[in-house]
């Protein structure tokens, strides 16, 4: 069974300063990795993924992330915050079996960037 | 960019009402979903559905909950006599092919049962 957690289901940085949400996940086979963000009254738009290339992968709007097999996480990373980043992100697991594919959701974390 | 789109962005029904939900996927996207998410909860699976037939679904997909691919293009995730804890958001999500791609997802129908 795949889950995500999510650590932090609020995080504040200030315009300027390093982003960092936290996801860790728990897979009893090699995982697929997501980032998506929600911003108001919108769907899900996807960051970025991992699907065992690069551990480190590079995604839209200058986020990247980590896959560290050792740690089970996959933490959501941007150097330099901008007002735009404020959104909901969600961090989703998907199994390399079977055909349902079905995503697994963490409980998302609430960005707020201060000016 | 391709995208999926649904109708309506916002659906009110009385409850024990049956309401279709509709989703146009990406054209060349072989995988169809749908999710939930409840106000302030995690998105959540329903349904997965590839090559005309279920491929997974969760236990909250019972049998109040039916999809279909009527015509090719459209697929709509169809709920019987409506509840009060049915409304949330759904989301309708495509993918071109298995668990590696990743899944694009519509703006979500917001589905308020009264």
């Amino acid at each position: 069974a795949q889950s995500v957690t999510q650590l932090g289901s609020h995080v504040s940085v200030s315009e300027g300063a390093l982003v960092l949400l936290r996801c860790n996940y728990s897979s009893s086979v090699p995982p697929y990795l997501f980032w998506y963000v929600q911003y108001p009254n919108q769907g899900l738009q996807l960051l970025l993924k991992y699907t065992s290339a690069a551990t480190l992968v590079k995604g839209i709007n200058g986020f990247e992330a980590e896959f560290k097999k050792s740690e089970t996480s996959f933490h959501l990373t941007k150097p330099s915050a901008h007002m735009s980043d404020a959104a909901e992100y969600f961090c989703a697991v998907s199994s390399r079996v079977g055909t349902g594919n079905q995503f697994y959701f963490g409980t998302g974390t609430s960005l707020t960037v201060i000016p | 960019e391709p995208e999926v789109t649904q109708t309506p962005s916002h659906q009110v029904t009385q409850m024990g009402q049956e309401v279709i939900l509709r989703c146009v996927p990406i054209s060349n996207h072989l995988y169809f979903y749908w999710y939930r998410q409840i106000l302030g909860q995690k998105v959540e699976f329903l349904v997965s559905f590839y090559n005309n037939e279920i491929s997974e679904k969760s236990e909250i997909f019972d049998d109040q909950f039916s999809v279909e691919r009527p015509d090719g293009s459209n697929f709509t995730l169809k709920i019987r006599s409506t509840k009060l804890e049915d409304s949330a958001m759904y989301f309708c999500a495509s993918s071109e092919q298995g668990s590696n791609q990743p899944q694009h997802f519509g703006d979500g129908t917001r589905l308020s049962i009264l």
